[in-house]
């Protein structure tokens, strides 16, 4: 029945090698979002794909690209981590902006 | 001064107890209020949703907003050991074309059998 569902749910990479997590969605929701969340804080939003289109915040590093190939699917790419990017990888789905529903999420860890 | 606050705790109840969770906010632009319960290591899981002032409830949860004093309430009844989680306040407010949240710090709530 899982709904958003994340992958892998944990991930080891190595300073400076890229690495890509995925997600996934049955709602058929048309927005899907990427937020990363590190211990005791808050979920930081990275981006959101509302339809096709891509919207980044702001302050989100270069080194994080997304990708949406379909409907039901999202990626994150992390160009080059660095230590500071270990943390809680959230995915996230909503109807148009209203309530968002989240995956798993993916802990990634940089070695 | 940060948009939402809320107090990180940590909480410590013990079971059956009522528990109340609290957020403030400082932007009347805010439409929709959420709480998210969040146990470690897991993604955030929505656990009520409401848009106006008063009183929402499900199950042992209430949810209460006060939009004149900018102030959100959740009250779990009968609090059990498997509540032992973060509570996650937060808020929607339109940013250009889109909805986004504004998320508090989270509260800590442990319950003791």
């Amino acid at each position: 029945d899982a709904m958003v569902i994340q992958n892998p749910r944990y991930q080891v990479t190595q300073f400076g090698k890229p690495v890509t997590l995925s997600c996934s969605q049955t709602l058929n929701h048309n927005v899907m979002y990427w937020y990363q969340q590190k211990s005791s804080q808050a979920p930081k939003l990275l981006f959101h794909y509302y339809d096709k289109d891509f919207n980044n915040e702001a302050d989100t590093p270069d080194n994080f690209q997304s990708r949406r190939p379909n409907t039901s699917f999202c990626f994150l790419d992390i160009r080059s981590p660095g230590l500071g990017d270990a943390a809680m990888y959230l995915c996230a789905t909503s109807r148009n902006t209203d309530t968002q529903y989240f995956g798993p999420g993916t802990r990634l860890t940089v070695l | 001064q940060k948009e939402v606050e809320q107090d990180p705790g940590p909480l410590s109840v013990p079971e059956g107890a009522i528990v109340s969770l609290n957020c403030t906010y400082s932007n009347s632009a805010f439409q929709y209020f959420m709480w998210y319960r969040q146990y470690s290591r897991k993604g955030p899981e929505l656990l009520m949703y409401t848009y106006s002032s008063g009183n929402k409830e499900d199950g042992r949860f209430t949810a209460q907003v006060d939009k004149s004093s900018k102030y959100i309430s959740l009250f779990i009844r009968d609090s059990q050991p498997s509540d032992s989680a973060t509570y996650l306040c937060a808020m929607s407010v339109w940013a250009g074309n889109n909805r986004k949240l504004i998320w508090g710090l989270g509260t800590s709530l442990a319950v003791n059998p």
